[in-house]
């Protein structure tokens, strides 16, 4: 299976704040890495997938970057609607594996 | 619009199996596969299997294999998943997601169930 670990676990930020978050897969994932934001009693919402493609509707302030096993989710500035806990997932191979998850409070 | 909505909460005794139901609305249900994710109370997602909504074909984790059965039934466009020889630490939110492309076994879930939340206790 892949191991997918995302850093940091959580983190404070203000409004306004630019906040990246990173996931790093236990091998290569040719870019099959989608994020997904999941706010208390929701479920998560896809933001990006293949790596970097926007889904229709989500704010360009969310942006995605990486390749090979290294990955990177920035929201450039941190609105009130943003704080939630969000995950990398990897759709390379099966099982499907999710990071454990990065939680966005406010500072 | 695209609308998947999962069957009400449970509670089942240690022991037990849970059925629960995932309807979509809105896509043609066979030219999507579904997944099901489950969420342990404050944890992170977990991955439990998919299958086909074009012929049924399932694809389960390896730890689920022997107590899970995902089903589809096309003509009420409607997703299963039950869950036998449930134990406590099978308590649970259980979520049926769709394949974000049709026709393919692509791995990103673009729509959601609302979530079913199972409580296993004695």
């Amino acid at each position: 299976d892949i191991q997918m670990t995302q850093s940091p676990s959580s983190l404070s930020a203000s409004v306004g704040d630019r906040v990246t978050i990173t996931c790093r897969a236990s091998q290569g994932i040719s870019n099959s890495l989608a994020w997904y934001q999941q706010k208390p009693g929701k479920a998560p919402k896809l933001l990006l997938s293949a790596a970097s493609r926007l889904e229709t509707g989500v704010p360009s302030r969310f942006s995605g970057s990486g390749s090979g096993t290294d990955y990177t989710l920035t929201i450039s500035s941190l609105q009130p609607e943003d704080f939630a806990t969000y995950y990398c997932q990897q759709s390379y191979s099966t099982p499907r594996t999710f990071g454990q998850g990065t939680k966005v409070e406010i500072k | 619009q695209v609308q998947l909505v999962q069957s009400g909460a449970e509670v089942k005794k240690p022991g037990a199996s849970v059925k629960v139901s995932c309807k979509t609305s809105g896509y043609t249900f066979t030219r999507y596969g579904i997944t099901w994710v489950r969420q342990v109370p404050g944890q992170g997602l977990e991955w439990m299997g998919w299958i086909s909504g074009h012929n049924g074909i399932t694809n389960i984790a390896q730890k689920f294999q022997g107590r899970v059965t995902m089903t589809t039934d096309t003509s009420t466009s409607t997703a299963y998943m039950e869950l036998r020889s449930l134990r406590s630490d099978n308590t649970a939110v259980y979520y049926c997601a769709r394949d974000s492309r049709s026709g393919t076994y692509y791995g990103v879930f673009d729509y959601w169930g609302q979530g079913t939340l199972v409580t296993v206790s004695s």
